[in-house]
């Protein structure tokens, strides 16, 4: 059973656009939601994060919109480059006793290219 | 060390033989996490260890995968009679026992191969 349904599975975008990725969850106990970003031969890397008590948090050009009722996320990549091409992983966590991060529950991973 | 190690970076293994896998944590970081990552798919939860708890096995796919985490610190992945489905990337991860700001630091991976 996933815990975490992601999509697209693989996007396409001209450099300079927006690329939106989403998420949807079932378990109303996650608290905690991570996006990661791999690239070939690496392992993924933490990119941004949000806990259920904001809408959205930006770091620069990266932006997760949170929609708690909905059980929904969302990345989006403003300005994509073509750096940006990797595949995107959204997750979601139960922090344990308010402060230390379980086990992370992955969707499977949204292939981004992004065009020059 | 700065990041997460993982030894050997690929493996190539005959179906039947055992292989281990090892996983050298930040230092400090309470918790250790083991994943697979086959071609193609998501990230595949293996067994997470916090601590002095007992570790969380339930993504074990069988008996011929355990695990251990020796002091706290170093963990190994050991699979035994290796089957060509176990052919994966097998990645390691660890973070703080408190906190979210980092969340995991994961390691390059080991790449399994049986042929």
């Amino acid at each position: 059973q996933q815990q975490v349904k992601q999509s697209p599975q693989s996007l396409i975008v001209q450099k300079g656009g927006i690329s939106i990725i989403n998420c949807a969850y079932e378990n109303t106990a996650f608290d905690y939601f991570p996006w990661y970003q791999q690239f070939p031969g690496k392992g993924p890397a933490l990119l941004i994060a949000i806990r259920p008590d904001v809408s959205e948090k930006k770091e620069g050009r990266f932006t997760i919109s949170f929609n708690k009722s909905a059980k929904q996320f969302s990345l989006h990549i403003m300005d994509s480059q073509p750096g940006d091409s990797a595949t995107y992983f959204c997750a979601a966590s139960t922090m344990i006793r308010g402060s230390t991060l379980g086990r992370l529950y992955f969707g499977r991973g949204t292939q981004l290219t992004v065009w020059p | 060390g700065a990041g997460v190690s993982q030894s050997p970076s690929n493996k190539v293994t005959e179906k039947g033989k055992d292989v281990e896998l090892r996983c050298d944590p930040i230092s400090g970081h309470t918790a250790l996490y083991w994943y697979r990552q086959s071609l193609g798919q998501g990230l595949e939860f293996l067994i997470y260890f916090q601590g002095n708890s007992a570790p969380d096995k339930s993504g074990l796919p069988s008996d011929r995968f355990s695990a251990e985490r020796t002091g706290g610190s170093v963990s190994t992945l050991t699979i035994q009679r290796t089957q060509q489905e176990d052919s994966a990337v097998y990645l390691c991860a660890s973070s703080l026992d408190s906190g979210t700001g980092n969340g995991y630091t994961f390691g390059s991976g080991t790449r399994l191969t049986v042929v």
